[in-house]
């Protein structure tokens, strides 16, 4: 069955401190996205990957970046945690054929204090 | 640029009432149209798809239809369950690139006993 695992379910961190989000897929797949998820807002696209090494901003990249070191792990990283990034992300991947859909992880929602 | 437009929530049915969920979109080309669900406390999951005019996704009573003269892609079930209760998001996956997706903002549908 079809498999994207994000590290942890709920995070706290406090202001300034380097932040680490880890997703892993089991299905080969080519793109790798992160997402962040806010009430009345939906899903903003954070980051996305196409391959290994490889990486694009999304609509809202500003304070975070990302690493893609090998096919199935993708990595947003917070360098400097702010309390405005507080919210749930969401890590996803698809195959990069047209008309595919995206498989999701449950999400961690992260706490700046 | 693409968008996806879909009505503003929260909707409140009974058991067993009719549902529609609208969407519309604006997109160059010919996306891919998809609805995804998410029920509290997880990640997204594709409800269902449709990928050129005139096509019907379907899925556990779901149905949408691919619109192109509408712009529209309406999310529908004849006979909603408790356990429909969630959030849809409409979405859209534009022709060519790396199948970035758009999405909604997100209904919330509460079905009550």
């Amino acid at each position: 069955d079809v498999k994207v695992t994000q590290s942890s379910r709920y995070l706290v961190k406090r202001t300034g401190e380097k932040v680490f989000l880890e997703c892993v897929q089991d299905m080969d797949h080519e793109n790798m996205f992160w997402y962040r998820q806010d009430p009345g807002l939906g899903l903003r696209l954070i980051y996305f990957s196409y391959d290994v090494k490889m990486k694009e901003k999304g609509d809202i990249p500003e304070g975070y970046s990302v690493s893609r070191e090998k096919k199935e792990r993708f990595s947003l990283i917070l360098e400097s945690a702010s309390t405005n990034q507080t919210s749930m992300y969401l890590c996803a991947s698809s195959f990069i054929r047209e008309g595919q859909p995206q498989h999701f992880g449950d999400g961690t929602r992260l706490s700046i204090l | 640029g693409n968008s996806v437009t879909q009505m503003e929530g929260p909707v409140t049915l009974s058991e067993e009432a009719f549902l529609t969920i609208n969407c519309t979109y604006t997109a160059t080309g010919y996306p891919s149209l998809f609805w995804y669900v998410q029920y509290p406390g997880e990640g997204l999951q594709l409800l269902l798809k449709a990928t050129k005019a005139d096509d019907k996704g379907s899925n556990k009573g779901f149905e949408a239809t691919y619109r192109k003269e509408t712009t529209s892609f309406h999310l529908e079930k004849g006979s909603v369950q408790v356990s429909d209760s969630a959030v849809y998001f409409c979405a859209l996956n534009r022709a060519g690139g790396y199948q970035k997706v758009t999405f909604g903002t997100g209904t919330k549908l509460q079905v009550i006993p």
